[in-house]
């Protein structure tokens, strides 16, 4: 059965304190590894796109980076504003057709 | 601003009740998707439509019941409800055909049974 772990659940930093949120999936025949930040009470907001192990995307303090068994979302010096619930979710090749496979996400929280 | 609106933001029903969810998408696309999102739980995908036909149903209720009349319109009929169906309700888009097919999400609509 297609699985998509994400850990830590809950995550506190303070402002500046650099880390890293892992996605870990068990699929066969990856097509696309998503990630999306989503605020309280607010839709999903996607993030990045992920196609081959060793690929790498970057937007402002986020970095992906994805593994053939899994991905790291690393914040370099977070800010209060990134504060969050970070999805991430598995597309397959075969038999998913457009389906998505979330995990639980890991909430975010940086303090100053 | 994602490009994907849904009516209303907050709903509030009996169990008796119908009523009815809307989205919209401006993005142009040819999918859209209905997920439910519980509290602890990842987004459960409900429906999806391509080219405005059904191609998925998630062993979801009857009481639950899509309707997508083009390609920039979902909506989702509910009657007869319980308790356990209050979540977060999310509509998505994405254009289907394409290597990645990202999906957009719309704010949700937080719907209370009571």
């Amino acid at each position: 059965e297609d699985q998509v772990t994400q850990s830590p659940e809950a995550l506190r930093l303070q402002e500046g304190e650099s880390s890293s949120l892992n996605c870990s999936y068990t699929v066969s025949g990856l097509r696309g590894l998503f990630w999306y930040r989503q605020d309280p009470g607010k839709g999903p907001e996607f993030l990045f796109t992920l196609y081959s192990a060793g690929e790498e995307k970057e937007k402002e303090r986020l970095k992906a980076t994805l593994t053939k068994k899994e991905s790291f979302l690393h914040i370099t010096a977070p800010k209060p504003e990134d504060s969050a619930t970070y999805l991430c979710a598995v597309q397959m090749f075969t038999g998913g057709g457009n389906k998505l496979t979330f995990g639980t996400g890991t909430q975010l929280k940086v303090e100053l | 601003e994602t490009g994907v609106t849904q009516t209303p933001r907050h709903l509030v029903m009996g169990m008796t009740n119908k009523k009815s969810l809307k989205c919209e998408q401006h993005l142009g696309h040819n999918a859209m998707y209905w997920y439910k999102q519980s509290a602890k739980k990842p987004l459960e995908l409900m429906f999806v439509y391509n080219f405005k036909e059904q191609t998925e149903n998630n062993s979801v209720p009857s009481r639950f019941s899509p309707e997508c009349p083009n390609s920039s319109h979902l909506f989702l009929h509910l009657h007869t409800l319980q308790p356990e169906d209050s979540a977060l309700y999310l509509c998505a888009s994405s254009q289907e055909g394409q290597f990645t097919d990202t999906q957009y999400f719309g704010p949700g609509t937080r719907l209370t049974v009571l």
